[in-house]
């Protein structure tokens, strides 16, 4: 069964980081491209960012480029986001993607989510 | 960058049929995914590549894709559909590649 939980959010002052992470289980992990994707309170999904099976290729939206870093280690089967600078409009949750099973690019679709977990930007 | 229209709310009676439309340009060129996302959960994947269906979704849903516009179609709809509905793609074009979701629509039956 594949799993996705993420864990690092809470309250953020405005300026200050945060590093989310987000642990997977029941795939190979490796194989797949692996995604972040967020949630404003009352606001629909926005796609934040995602990253090649190596690590070799990463897009980001325009909005947390050069904020944010996505990475992921293999070897532990983990999804990591940096954010960094954060502003009151990145509070949100925050869901770990992955895509369907043999799916390994990045028009895939994202068929596994974690539960998410909520970023707040606030002083 | 690419964008997604969706109608923001799409009202429906039981046992009707309902049509969530999904606009870009030229969107029929590229493939197109569904989500459906109902209150304090995540995401469910409904409709991927256009028109095929996860295991475990009803067949009552179904996909197409052409010209300007995507659509899920629910037939049969059932209260337990309620929910929010988003449609996405991947948009890759150099100067903006990326994720791309559309504003989402709120099914309600009535």
């Amino acid at each position: 069964e594949v799993q996705l939980v993420e864990s690092g959010g809470g309250l953020v002052q405005p300026g200050g980081s945060l590093r989310l992470s987000c642990a997977a289980s029941g795939f190979t992990f490796s194989s797949y491209w692996m995604s972040w994707v967020r949630q404003a309170p009352g606001k629909g999904l926005e796609w934040v960012a995602n990253i090649k099976q190596d690590g070799s290729e990463k897009y980001y939206v325009d909005s947390v480029k050069g904020r944010f870093t996505i990475s992921r280690d293999n070897a532990k089967n983990s999804l990591y986001l940096q954010m960094n600078s954060l502003r009151a409009e990145d509070t949100a949750v925050y869901y770990c993607a992955s895509p369907t099973t043999g799916c390994s690019s990045t028009s895939c679709p994202n068929r596994y989510w974690g539960q998410g977990t909520l970023v707040t930007v606030s002083s | 960058s690419y964008v997604l229209t969706q109608p923001p709310s799409v009202s429906v009676a039981p046992g009707k049929t309902a049509r969530i439309t999904c606009g870009g340009n030229n969107i029929g060129s590229k493939s197109v995914h569904w989500y459906q996302q109902k209150p304090g959960q995540a995401p469910v994947l409904v409709i991927y590549y256009d028109s095929d269906r996860p295991s475990g979704i009803p067949e009552r849903f179904s996909g197409s894709n052409s010209g300007n516009t995507a659509t899920l179609t629910i037939s049969r709809v059932e209260a337990g559909d309620e929910a929010d509905y988003y449609c996405q793609v991947w948009d890759s074009s150099s100067d903006h590649r990326g994720v791309v979701f559309g504003g989402g629509t709120k099914l309600t039956v009535l």
